[in-house]
């Protein structure tokens, strides 16, 4: 089966740094995005990886193993308003997106 | 400059009166996917249509149905809610076979059951 693990819940302070871990395992594979949800709201795209390595894009920068069926998202100078779910959704051989159940993310002042 | 536009945005229908969500775009964009998401929940594929094939997902239940009439819109009809079927839904759209561009999402419709 299909399978995309990230954790539950992260708490991190506000200025800080936090680094938000996806594992997948999918039949196939055709890039991983990661999707910013924050509550009572759709999904805004952050980022895409489909090559191995570190894609930035000010703050917020992804990475993506593809051997190790891996990637994080890392949110730098963390802002109040990054509070939010951080979604990990994988794209497989039947261009179907896969998600993950999200991470909550709690900033604290 | 809303892309992907879904009417309303909060649904309120009473227990197995049907109800329809509307979804328009005005990014052309080939596919066109309606999700199901409930609280702390992944967002669930319920259909999407890859131009005007539409593909069903195994588990989306026969209480729900979809249309899209031309490239622009589509539309989720939910025959006899329950009140399971309060959730948000989203309306995605993406151009497969480009690049894998990301899914522009609409801002969805939270559907309640009363």
């Amino acid at each position: 089966g299909q399978n995309i693990d990230q954790p539950t819940e992260m708490t991190a302070t506000e200025g800080a740094i936090v680094q938000i871990n996806c594992t997948y395992q999918t039949s196939g594979f055709n890039g991983l995005f990661w999707y910013q949800q924050h509550a009572g709201e759709a999904p805004t795209f952050l980022s895409y990886n489909v090559l191995d390595g570190l894609e930035e894009k000010g703050r917020f920068s992804s990475f993506l193993s593809r051997s190790k069926g891996y990637s994080y998202l890392l949110l730098k100078e963390l802002q109040m308003k990054d509070s939010a779910s951080y979604l990990c959704a994988v794209l497989d051989s039947n261009y179907q997106l896969i998600w993950g159940a999200g991470t909550k993310l709690i900033i604290k002042p | 400059d809303a892309m992907v536009i879904q009417n309303p945005r909060y649904q309120v229908t009473q227990f197995g009166k049907p109800v329809t969500l509307s979804c328009s775009q005005t990014l052309n964009h080939n596919v066109m996917y309606w999700y199901q998401q409930k609280s702390s929940q992944a967002p669930k594929l319920l259909f999407h249509y890859y131009d005007k094939d539409f593909n069903n997902e195994a588990d989306t239940p026969d209480n729900f149905q979809s249309r899209r009439p031309n490239t622009s819109f589509c539309f989720l009809d939910i025959r006899s809610p329950g009140l399971g079927d309060a959730a948000m839904y989203l309306c995605a759209t993406s151009t497969i076979g480009q690049n894998n561009q990301p899914q522009h999402f609409g801002d969805g419709t939270r559907l309640s059951i009363l």
